[in-house]
């Protein structure tokens, strides 16, 4: 079956780095996305993580440890703009998506 | 270039009407994913489309679901007898599919509201 896991709510202050944490336990895994849905919007692409290792897109990182069904997003130097819902999605080899429930971040100044 | 594409954005109903939800993928994108928010939730999974290939169902809540997508392009969710139940966010993404999973791209949405 699928199951991912990440907290719901979290809340860090501008100029930090807050890390959002997600598990999966997903049969036919292929890989790790994680995206951004700002309050009445669609989601957006931030990251893929396919092998074990850290990506690094900017003040946006994801890591990725396949052995222990393990995934996080850091962000940092939060902007006020940073404030948003982060949903952690695994992937199957056939290409089917599970998302997470999302985890809502308020960046406060 | 454009991006995906849906109608109507917003769609109240009465309970027990059908209704049709449309989405344009982005030309050329093989892949084509239907879910379903509620309020404060994430996604929910509920067909997925890829090429030729018969679409994956497994998420279609009931039978009342259904979806086709012609000539490998624009898909249409059609809800039959709606409940209210049924009032969601319906998300349709579409995505290059050339070897494995491929960064999605969502259009933005039908809110739909039964009554």
């Amino acid at each position: 079956g699928q199951n991912i896991d990440q907290p719901t709510e979290m809340t860090a202050t501008e100029g930090a780095i807050v890390q959002i944490n997600c598990t999966y336990q997903t049969s036919g895994f292929n890989g790790l996305f994680w995206y951004q849905q700002h309050a009445g919007e669609a989601p957006t692409f931030l990251s893929y993580n396919v092998l074990d290792g850290l990506e690094e897109k900017g003040r946006f990182s994801s890591f990725l440890s396949r052995s222990k069904g393990y995934s996080y997003l850091l962000l940092k130097e939060l902007q006020m703009k940073d404030s948003a819902s982060y949903l952690c999605a695994s992937y199957t080899n056939a290409g089917k998506s599970t998302f997470g429930d999302g985890t809502t971040l308020t960046v406060k100044p | 270039g454009a991006g995906v594409s849906q109608s109507p954005s917003n769609k109240v109903t009465e309970k027990g009407k059908d209704v049709e939800l449309r989405c344009d993928p982005i030309s050329g994108h093989t892949a084509l994913y239907w879910y379903r928010q509620s309020l404060g939730q994430g996604l929910e999974f509920l067909i997925y489309f890829q090429g030729n290939s018969a679409p994956d169902k497994s998420g279609l809540p009931s039978d009342r679901f259904s979806a086709e997508r012609t000539g490998g392009s624009v898909s249409t969710l059609t809800i039959q007898r709606t409940q209210q139940e049924d009032s969601a966010v319906y998300l349709c993404a579409s995505s290059l599919m050339l070897a494995g999973a491929g960064e999605q791209y969502f259009g933005p949405g039908t809110r739909l509201t039964v009554t």
